[in-house]
């Protein structure tokens, strides 16, 4: 079956440390998203891309960084800037650029600080 | 820019109840909206979408929901609630043409038995 892949599920950060969220997905789609979303905050866009080899910065942006080498994949990495990085982190993806077409969302990773 | 109001953070409703949970949008032209499902620890569920056409679109799971231009709604109803209906319910508006999605804080549902 298609879909997302968001791994792992829990990961632990120390201070001062960078962590790398993976995201795949086997939907052939064009455009991937990376939310957060902490309690009560519904879900922030950090940042996301339409194409390989390039993508934009979301509304929260600061303290994480992305890259899109290949289609399939969209890894988030969570810097050591980002002061307070818990929370549950989403990725998804939408087939194209016609406005018409849903998100897909993969299962999450839930982010702690140790 | 576009926005989504989600006026209820938490409702609680008996099992076997109707529901309506409510959204009001911002945005300038015909908007395309949309109703997720989470459940805890999980991503979001796609419930049904609205883009053109007939106001009234139904979805996944029983559920179904109205367009009102005039009042700038897209509410959720579902004629009876299942106990397994209990999760945070996300409606969003993609209006823009950077393929951005805005979602409202969410509706926690619970259903008492």
């Amino acid at each position: 079956d298609g879909g997302i892949t968001q791994s792992p599920k829990y990961l632990f950060r120390k201070e001062g440390q960078n962590v790398t969220l993976s995201c795949e997905q086997n939907l052939n789609h064009d455009a991937m998203y990376w939310y957060r979303q902490d309690p009560g905050q519904g879900l922030r866009l950090i940042y996301y891309s339409q194409i390989v080899n390039d993508f934009q910065k979301g509304d929260i942006a600061e303290g994480y960084s992305v890259s899109r080498e290949k289609k399939e994949s969209f890894p988030l990495t969570v810097t050591s800037a980002q002061k307070n990085p818990t929370a549950f982190y989403l990725c998804a993806s939408r087939i194209g650029q016609a406005l018409n077409q849903p998100q897909h969302f993969g299962d999450g990773t839930r982010l702690s600080i140790l | 820019a576009q926005s989504v109001t989600q006026p209820d953070i938490h409702i609680t409703v008996s099992e076997g109840a109707s529901l309506e949970l409510r959204c009001n949008y911002s945005y300038g032209a015909t908007p395309y909206l949309f109703w997720y499902v989470q459940s805890p620890g999980q991503g979001l569920q796609l419930l049904l979408k609205y883009f053109s056409g007939d106001t009234l679109v139904q979805g996944i799971k029983g559920f179904e929901a109205e367009f009102k231009r005039s009042q700038s709604s897209f509410n959720l109803r579902k004629p009876s609630v299942h106990w397994s209906d209990a999760a945070e319910y996300f409606c969003a508006v993609d209006g823009g043409s950077n393929y951005k999605l805005t979602f409202g804080k969410g509706t926690l549902l619970t259903v008492n038995p």
